[in-house]
């Protein structure tokens, strides 16, 4: 089992380019997640997805989109790139709500 | 909003006990505690989790007071490789938007 995968696993954007970072879990797992992590600071929940066709805001989801494909899948999309996204970007999934959560390997986003 | 406190840093040596002490007053009747580890370029992995007591997994143990306003993270016999970020999180008591990592505790294990 591969866990959690993100793509890609850099990628570096000009200001005002959209781009979507793919996430995928093959836990069977009911949700999905997910965090920006800036330089030296805690993770920060953009959006969260319970289950299979629903999704919720987290606490920071000004400038992201999100798509929950199917059980699998969790995507985020940047629709518009400024600088201030630039972070490192983290997928995770759990069971579901609340409980141990697991994380993929992340996306390093740097935005010009 | 259960924010949470935690030390900014920590320093101990191998085999020692390390107790990593988090801040929540905030924290909501339902609210669950976890505590997560992270090294360097990786993303975060699962410790434990508890509502009130002790938990105790192999390899760490989980301290909360009745008041539930702080936790407690207890490794035992640390080593080396335990040289990480651990971030105590606070939430999913029915405002699953507030779950809220802290900034996390850099701990140091020196030989």
């Amino acid at each position: 089992n591969a866990g959690v995968t993100q793509t890609p696993k850099f990628q570096v954007l000009k200001t005002g380019q959209s781009m979507t970072l793919q996430c995928a879990q093959d836990m069977n797992h009911n949700s999905m997640y997910w965090y920006r992590q800036d330089p030296g600071m805690g993770l920060r929940l953009i959006y969260y997805s319970a289950s299979e066709g629903t999704t919720d805001k987290g606490e920071v989801p000004n400038g992201y989109n999100v798509s929950r494909l199917n059980k699998r899948e969790f995507s985020l999309r940047l629709e518009s790139a400024a600088p201030s996204q630039t972070s490192v970007y983290f997928c995770a999934s759990s069971a579901r709500l609340g409980v141990e959560q697991f994380f993929g390997p992340g996306t390093r986003l740097t935005v010009l | 909003l259960a924010k949470t406190t935690q030390p900014i840093s920590m320093d101990s040596y191998e085999g020692q006990e390390v107790n990593i002490t988090c801040s929540h007053n905030n924290i909501a009747t339902n609210d669950y505690i976890t505590w997560y580890q992270q090294f360097p370029s990786q993303g975060p992995r699962f410790i434990i989790q508890g509502y009130k007591t002790k938990v105790t997994n192999e390899v760490a143990s989980l301290f909360i007071p009745a008041d539930r306003k702080s936790s407690t993270l207890s490794l035992p016999r640390v080593s080396l490789s335990d040289t990480a970020v651990y971030y105590c999180l606070v939430g999913w008591g029915g405002g699953y938007n507030k779950l809220i990592f802290g900034a996390g505790t850099r701990l140091a294990v020196h030989p």
